[in-house]
């Protein structure tokens, strides 16, 4: 069964490019890793997603190598709006359908 | 605009009293899934739905019960709830779940839920 493991908490400063990186060795073949955002008492809200090398969009990069195994979201020139917890999210595929998994998520806290 | 609605947002209720908590979705997405979040364990799926009538459990699906009778809802059932499913409970969508997390999926406002 997928997991994936990711550092518990981050800091950082304003104006500093963060890098989280999420570990999820038993990834399938044909699986994507994705990456959601979430602050206090929101729902969770995509950021970015890839299924190998690297991608990036307005928000964010993410960083994947060729084994797959690991992930790491770059975040450019943090600001203080981007203190939130990040998730990194794998699936399985199980025997009914698609199971989704999240792991227990990096609190980064983006200081003055 | 394209939404996932939770009522209630809020709910104090008493161990064994019955409750349902209800999830619409206006996207028209196959997918369907319950989440709850717990201090330090992150998000943890209940139950998921790939489509109507089909359901499957997720990592913790004990102690709870789901339908699929229609495609937009996706209710979510403590028959007999108790203190230890206190938590902020997720409804989210996504177009279907067949691109193995190729989609977004997206979540509803959140329900926080007490069982005292």
């Amino acid at each position: 069964l997928a997991k994936t493991t990711q550092p518990i908490s981050m800091d950082s400063y304003e104006g500093q490019e963060v890098n989280i990186t999420c570990s999820h060795n038993n990834i399938a073949t044909n699986d994507y890793i994705t990456w959601y955002q979430q602050f206090p008492s929101q729902g969770p809200r995509f950021i970015i997603q890839g299924y190998k090398t690297k991608v990036t969009n307005e928000v964010a990069s993410l960083f994947i190598p060729a084994d797959r195994k690991s992930s790491t979201l770059s975040l450019p020139r943090v600001s203080l709006s981007d203190t939130a917890v990040y998730y990194c999210l794998v699936g399985d595929w199980d025997t009914g359908g698609f199971k989704t998994i999240f792991g227990a998520g990096t609190r980064l806290f983006v200081k003055a | 605009e394209a939404q996932v609605t939770q009522n209630p947002r809020y709910l104090i209720t008493v161990t064994g009293k019955k409750l349902t908590v209800t999830c619409s979705q206006n996207m028209n997405h196959e997918y369907m899934s319950w989440y709850r979040q717990d201090p330090g364990l992150g998000l943890r799926q209940i139950y998921y739905s790939m489509n109507v009538e089909v359901t499957d459990k997720g990592d913790v699906p004990e102690g709870y019960k789901v339908s699929r009778k229609e495609k937009r809802n996706f209710p979510l059932i403590l028959e007999s709830p108790s203190p230890n499913q206190t938590s902020l409970y997720f409804c989210a969508s996504s177009l279907s779940g067949l691109a193995r997390g190729r989609e977004t999926q997206y979540f509803g406002p959140g329900t926080r839920l007490l069982v005292l």
